[in-house]
């Protein structure tokens, strides 16, 4: 049960777009569609910003969108925000039904 | 509005044990299923169990398979972690949290220190 693979740290300026990478395996990205992201101020639970891949829920803003090709999915965050400085994690549904997170991305925005 | 509230947790010995609990409210309880997810202290997250809406399905994390069980009342809306033979790395904040196909909602998360 190895975590997903995500970059330490992205950084992009403000009003720019970002895109943070998450690489799993054909026992979990690649073989299903259940892929989510979560936003992680500090002390704070995360939060849900991206579901199924591409979904976003109800409230989170349309600046933040996902996609999937193969064993790596990847959040875009366009038109950043102060407020998008946090931290990210990619989590997919694993091959023994477990949940897998990756290990997390920093966001600066500069 | 969904609220998922965690207790349970403190300083306790290697070696010692604790209860966690999570009392959800703002939906319907006994129809979804929940996990535990835990945070080392400036570390990432690491899912740790699962349990079906039932009860009847359960799965754990290799990293604490045979030392904590997760378990569930739907009448009391609650859902518990029972944490044996505690580590020093089983230090962090331990969050609830609802599924829905996803991992939805969190707690605010309780935090579990383990140290002599």
């Amino acid at each position: 049960q190895s975590a997903l693979t995500q970059p330490a740290s992205v950084s992009g300026s403000f009003g720019q777009s970002i895109t943070i990478s998450c690489t799993g395996t054909s026992n979990d990205v690649g073989n299903y569609n259940l892929v989510s992201w979560y936003q992680q101020h500090p002390g704070k639970a995360p939060q849900l910003v991206i579901y199924e891949g591409n979904k976003r829920p109800s409230g989170v803003s349309d600046r933040f969108s996902g996609s999937k090709s193969g064993n790596t999915a990847s959040l875009t965050i366009s038109g950043l925000q102060a407020e998008d400085e946090a931290d990210y994690y990619c989590c997919s549904f694993a091959v023994g039904s477990t949940w897998l997170f990756g290990g997390g991305t920093k966001l600066t925005v500069l | 509005e969904v609220q998922l509230v965690e207790s349970g947790g403190g300083l306790v010995q290697p070696g010692g044990s604790l209860r966690l609990s999570c009392v959800g409210s703002g939906f319907i309880f006994s129809t979804y299923e929940m996990n535990w997810v835990r945070q080392a202290p400036g570390k990432g997250l690491e899912w740790i169990s699962y349990i079906t809406s039932s009860g009847s399905g359960i799965y754990y994390a290799d990293s604490v398979k045979g030392r904590f069980t997760i378990s569930r009342d739907n009448a009391k809306k609650s859902l518990f972690l029972q944490m044996d033979s505690l580590r020093v790395d089983d230090t962090a904040v331990y969050y609830c949290a609802r599924e829905d196909s996803v991992i939805d909602h969190w707690g605010q998360g309780t935090l579990v220190t383990v140290s002599s």
